[in-house]
C-alpha cells in the first residue's frame, strides 16, 4: 500500500479564495482524521470520520471550514473563504479504528494564504 | 484542545546518551501512543501502549504508562544522530479519537 496520500503538497492562495485539500486513506482503514499543525498551536484535531461518517467536528475552527468523506477512499477539507491565519500544514491520517490503533499520516499539505 | 502535554519542550543530548521524554494527559484513555516527526515530514508511529499495560519495549525504545498519575514516558537508549526529531505523545480515547500534545524537540549532538 502506498500509505495515506494527500494532495496538493503545497498550496499558495490569495485571501478570499476557496481551498480544497484532498486525502486518500489507506485501503481497509475505517477512521480518517484531519489535523492542522502550526508552531503556536501544535497539532490540532479538526475532524474525524468513522466509516465515512463525521463523528466529531468540534475542532473545526469556524464555518469557513468543511470536510466530507463521500466514500471510504476519499476525503476533502475545504476552506472558503481562506484567510492568512489559515496558513498551516494540514495532515490527513487514517487508522483501523477499532479499540484504538495507531494512525498513519500523509505527508501533509503546506497551505500559505497571502 | 490539547490532551497530552510533553515535557521538556526541547532536549539536547550527546550521541550515545539516553533521552527521556515525559507526557501528561487529562482524561481517561484507551491507549497512549508516541510518534516521531522529522522536519517537514508527516508523523510516524513509534509505539502504542494500552491502558492496561505498564511498560512496553520496541528496539531502543521503552515506554511506560502510569494511569493513576495520567503520565507516560518515552526512553530512547543509546541515541543516534538520526534520532533528532520532534516526538509527540497522543492519547487514544474511547471513541477512537487521537489527540496529540505539542511535542518535544530532540536534538542529538555529535
Amino acid at each position: 500500500d502506498a500509505g495515506v496520500i494527500q494532495s496538493p503538497r503545497h498550496e499558495v492562495t490569495e485571501m478570499g479564495q476557496e481551498v480544497t485539500l484532498r486525502c486518500k486513506p489507506i485501503s481497509g482503514h475505517n477512521s480518517l482524521f484531519w489535523y492542522r499543525q502550526t508552531m503556536m498551536r501544535g497539532l490540532e484535531l479538526l475532524i474525524y470520520f468513522n466509516n465515512n461518517v463525521p463523528i466529531d467536528d468540534s475542532g473545526m475552527p469556524e464555518d469557513r471550514f468543511s470536510a466530507k468523506m463521500p466514500n471510504a477512499s476519499f476525503s476533502t477539507l475545504k476552506i472558503q473563504p481562506s484567510e492568512p491565519r489559515d496558513s498551516a500544514v494540514y495532515f490527513c491520517a487514517s487508522s483501523f479504528g477499532v479499540l484504538g490503533t495507531e494512525a498513519f499520516f500523509g505527508q501533509g499539505t503546506r497551505l500559505t494564504v497571502v | 484542545s490539547q490532551q497530552g502535554e510533553e515535557d521538556p519542550q526541547a532536549l539536547s543530548i550527546q550521541e550515545g546518551e539516553n533521552a527521556t521524554m515525559n507526557c501528561s494527559y487529562k482524561t481517561s484513555i484507551n491507549n497512549l501512543q508516541w510518534y516521531r516527526q522529522n522536519s517537514g515530514r508527516g508523523l510516524v508511529h513509534l509505539i502504542l501502549i494500552r491502558s492496561n499495560e505498564r511498560e512496553k519495549h520496541s528496539g531502543r525504545l521503552r515506554v511506560t504508562l502510569d494511569t493513576s498519575k495520567k503520565s507516560s514516558s518515552l526512553l530512547i537508549t543509546a541515541s543516534r544522530a538520526a534520532d533528532t526529531a520532534s516526538y509527540f505523545c497522543a492519547t487514544g480515547l474511547r471513541d477512537d479519537k487521537i489527540i496529540f500534545g505539542k511535542g518535544t524537540r530532540l536534538h542529538i549532538l555529535p
